[in-house]
This record gives structure tokens, sequence and C-alpha cells, in this order.
């Protein structure tokens, strides 16, 4: 398996423009997360999805990030307008079904994401 | 509400030595998983370990090993032999409470083996 798969993996735009980070799971994984990784806050999960429906999107920052799972294998998570506070790596991680409390989370290369 | 505590921001390790990496937890869930996760300066997380909640025994994966103590609510990483490709950030993660399946971060600790 090629692992989570996630592009860009570098992104450099300016304030205002939109941005759309992709993902895709690896095959047979139910759930999908996408964190984000700053110096200033550490890792944050946004959101996360259960076969293809949100299921916590408590942390995702305010209304210009939105998140999509059209399909088992593919996730967006979109910013319009972007700021430079949204400057950060992105990550997407999926895992399967948990036993129990076990659940490791297998996590893509992440995005590094410039706000200019 | 769940929480993670690293306290060491970093740590040095001569090669060859033994490092322990701190966490603590905190979690009213009685029923709760705790993860190590390693970041080198690629930046990609790799998964190390994970201790149940549960479990009698301490986890152990290769050179990786987890001194749980379940009273203390602490989960340390220990390191024995180190290497110099053990250099990086290193986190623990603990799952949700029952029924939810994310993962909350401490805020690492960057160890750096010396030759």
């Amino acid at each position: 398996d090629a692992g989570v798969i996630q592009s860009p993996r570098h992104e450099v735009t300016e304030m205002g423009q939109e941005v759309t980070l992709r993902c895709k799971p690896i095959s047979g994984h139910d759930y999908l997360f996408w964190y984000r990784q700053t110096m200033m806050r550490g890792l944050e999960l946004l959101i996360y999805f259960n076969n293809n429906v949100p299921i916590d999107d408590s942390g995702m920052p305010e209304d210009r990030f939105s998140a999509k799972m059209p399909n088992a294998s593919f996730s967006t998570l979109k910013i319009q307008p972007s700021e430079p506070r949204d400057s950060a790596v992105y990550f997407c991680a999926s895992s399967q079904a948990p036993a129990d409390a076990y659940n490791e989370q297998f996590f893509g290369p992440g995005t590094r994401l410039t706000v200019l | 509400a769940q929480k993670i505590t690293q306290t060491q921001p970093g740590m040095f390790v001569q090669e060859k030595e033994a490092v322990t990496l701190d966490c603590t937890y905190d979690t009213s869930d009685p029923s709760y998983g705790l993860f190590w996760y390693k970041q080198p300066s690629s930046g990609e997380m790799i998964f190390l370990i994970y201790q149940g909640s549960y479990d009698q025994q301490n986890a152990t994966e290769g050179r990786y090993s987890l001194n749980f103590q379940k009273a203390r609510k602490s989960a340390n990483l220990v390191i024995s032999a180190s290497q110099l490709g053990d250099s990086a950030m290193y986190f623990c993660a603990m799952r949700g409470k029952t029924g939810a399946n994310n993962l909350f971060f401490g805020t690492g600790t960057r160890l750096t083996v010396i030759p």
C-alpha cells in the first residue's frame, strides 16, 4: 500500500486566496483525520470522518475552513479566504475501525502551507 | 477532558545509551489508549508504540518500551541503545473519550542523540 497520500506537499499562496488540500487515505480505512501543526499550538485535530461522514468538527477554527469526504478514497480541506495565521503543516491520517482503544493512525507526509 | 503533558522540551542522550521521555495524561475515561509517535526532521509522523489502559504488561516494540504507571497516569517512552537516527521530535498522544477516535497530542520532546 502506498500509505496516506497528500497533495500538494507545499503550497504558497497570498492572503485572500482559496486553498484546497487533498488526501487519499489507505484503502480499507474507515476513519480519516485532518490535523494542523504549528509551533504555537502543536498538533491539533481539525475534523475527522467515519465512513465519509463528519463526526467531530469542533476543531475547525472558523467558517473559513471546510472539509469534505465525497467518497472513501478522497477528502479535501479547503480554506477560503486564507490568512497568514493559517500557515502551518496540515496532516491527513487514516485508521481502521478500532478494536477496543487501539486505533493506530497512519499519517500522510503533510502539506506545508504558507500564506503571505 | 483529556490532557497530555510532556514536560521536557528537549533531551540529549549519548549514542548507545538509554533515554526516557516523560508523558503524563489526564482522563476520566476508564478505557483509553496511549500512543507515541516520532517526527524526524523530514516531517512525517511515525507510529512507535501503543499501550492500552487495560493492558497488564508494558508495551515493547524493539528498542522502544513504554513504562506505564496507571495509578500515576504516566506513560513514559524508553528508548534503549540510542542511535543517531533517533534524533527527532517525539509526541505522546491519547485516544479520545470512549466512542471517539481522535488523538490528543502533547507538545512533544525534541531528542538529540550525541555521537
